[in-house]
């Protein structure tokens, strides 16, 4: 069965720092992977999406992702965090195995220090 | 541009009482919907999801049902509200073909029952 992990429940970060929210995923077939952020009290927005090609994905904001094959892994990345990042970050993968499906991850809540 | 719209934003019903919430998107044709509930600000559960009109596919037994009587509105509903049915109702819609697309989400529905 397709599936996502999210380790942290939590991410803390200061200001202009550099910041990372890990996923893992665990897929059979191709892996098609994304991630969404959610504000308070609001609906998600994509960010992001690895299909193929280039393992760096970059997405909205400033965020970008690496897909790692080997590691099974698709971390969240952004160079210079801001107070405005602060939120939930979800990562989620594509299941083709029955229907049209996204399995979501648990969720990491980002908060960004100033 | 593609928008969805969701109502009510927010309702409070007593136990036993039913249940509608709407979604509406706009700008595109023949999308996938979809219908979530996120408990407690985390992870999020798919309840049902549509590929089309009067297509419906339910993910998870229980006291609610979903409706697709045109191709762009997608309804939830219940006949008896349950205090368990509490929580932020999503709705979403992605791109019918080329698969696999992001999802876009609307706004949400906070429902409380009492």
């Amino acid at each position: 069965a397709q599936s996502v992990a999210q380790p942290e429940d939590q991410v803390n970060v200061a200001e202009g720092n550099p910041l990372t929210v890990k996923c893992t995923y665990s897929v059979s077939g191709n892996p098609y992977l994304f991630w969404y952020v959610q504000y308070p009290n609001r609906g998600l927005q994509f960010l992001l999406k690895y299909i193929t090609g280039d393992n760096l994905v970059k997405g909205s904001y400033g965020f970008e992702a690496e897909f790692n094959k080997s590691q099974t892994s698709f971390h969240l990345k952004k160079p210079s965090a801001l107070v405005s990042d602060s939120a939930l970050y979800f990562c989620a993968v594509r299941d083709f195995t029955g229907g049209f499906k996204t399995i979501f991850g648990a969720g990491t809540r980002l908060f960004v220090k100033a | 541009s593609q928008t969805i719209h969701q109502w009510p934003a927010t309702l409070v019903q007593p136990v036993g009482s039913p249940l509608s919430l709407e979604c509406t998107v706009e700008g595109t044709s023949n999308p996938n919907l979809y219908w979530y509930r996120q408990a407690a600000g985390r992870g999020l559960q798919l309840l049902f999801y549509s590929v089309g009109i009067g297509q419906i596919s339910s993910e998870v037994p229980q006291n609610l049902s979903a409706s697709r009587p045109q191709d762009r509105q997608f309804i939830l509903s219940s006949k008896k509200l349950l205090l368990s049915d509490s929580g932020f109702y999503l709705c979403a819609w992605s791109l019918a073909r080329p698969e696999p697309n992001e999802q876009f989400f609307g706004p949400g529905t906070r429902l409380t029952v009492l």
